[in-house]
């Protein structure tokens, strides 16, 4: 069974409001959680690295205020999407690191901006 | 050249065939090596994961990794339609970058 859960997993919002998107490690604790932003038929896009207890590091060209993430504890990730706009809908998914090096992901979250 | 390099397909297989997917990387600091399925429009699930060099068997499913060569592999045997999927080969280094850095991703489609 999944051991990454993502909430919501679809989510329809109007242009200019912000979405909040959930990412639980379901049964480990995770000091450090990822956000990947998926593009049809495109691999993974890393946004940001989460880590618990402090600011996250966001990968180049990604927008820290539009993108916002908060890693408040050691299961539990969110990645708000502020502001949002048609181009923001995307596939959003995130990854959690267990403790032995594999790293899980979540189901993914479908956001549509309209 | 791309850190990671895997061949985006698509391939296109008689159910039953043996598969075999491929990636090449640059970075020889590398030392962990996973392969994903992605099915469509759902997240990546890990197949295998593998430590340095050698294989790992799980299955119908077996995981090869030559460091000498750069070089890793994914077999899977007696495929099923089910298997049809995006696969995904991804590693990282032991270093302080936490960061999997993804292949291109092949689209197996098995069919019936």
């Amino acid at each position: 069974g999944a051991v990454v859960s993502q909430h919501p997993s679809r989510v329809i919002c109007k242009s200019g409001t912000s979405v909040k998107i959930e990412c639980r490690s379901l049964d480990f604790q995770a000091t450090t959680m990822f956000w990947y932003r998926q593009f049809p038929k495109k691999s993974l896009m890393l946004m940001a690295t989460s880590n618990e207890g402090s600011k996250a590091t966001y990968e180049q060209g990604v927008e820290k205020d539009k993108f916002l993430i908060n890693h408040a504890s050691l299961t539990l990730s969110t990645l708000t999407v502020t502001s949002a706009h048609p181009e923001d809908s995307s596939f959003y998914i995130c990854s959690a690191r267990r403790t032995g090096n594999t790293i899980y992901f979540g189901e993914g979250s479908w956001l549509t901006v309209v | 050249q791309k850190e990671v390099e895997q061949d985006p397909g698509p391939l296109s297989v008689p159910e039953g065939a043996i598969v075999s997917l491929n990636c090449t990387y640059s970075n020889s600091a590398f030392q962990y090596f996973m392969w994903y399925r992605q099915y469509s429009r759902k997240g990546p699930e890990l197949l295998m994961y593998t430590y340095s060099s050698g294989n790992k068997e799980d299955g119908r499913f077996t995981a090869q990794v030559d460091k000498s060569s750069k070089y890793i592999s994914l077999f899977i045997r007696d495929s099923q339609p089910s298997d049809s999927a995006t696969y995904l080969c991804a590693m990282r280094d032991q270093g302080g970058s936490e960061k999997l850095v993804f292949g291109k991703g092949m689209k197996l489609t098995v069919n019936p």
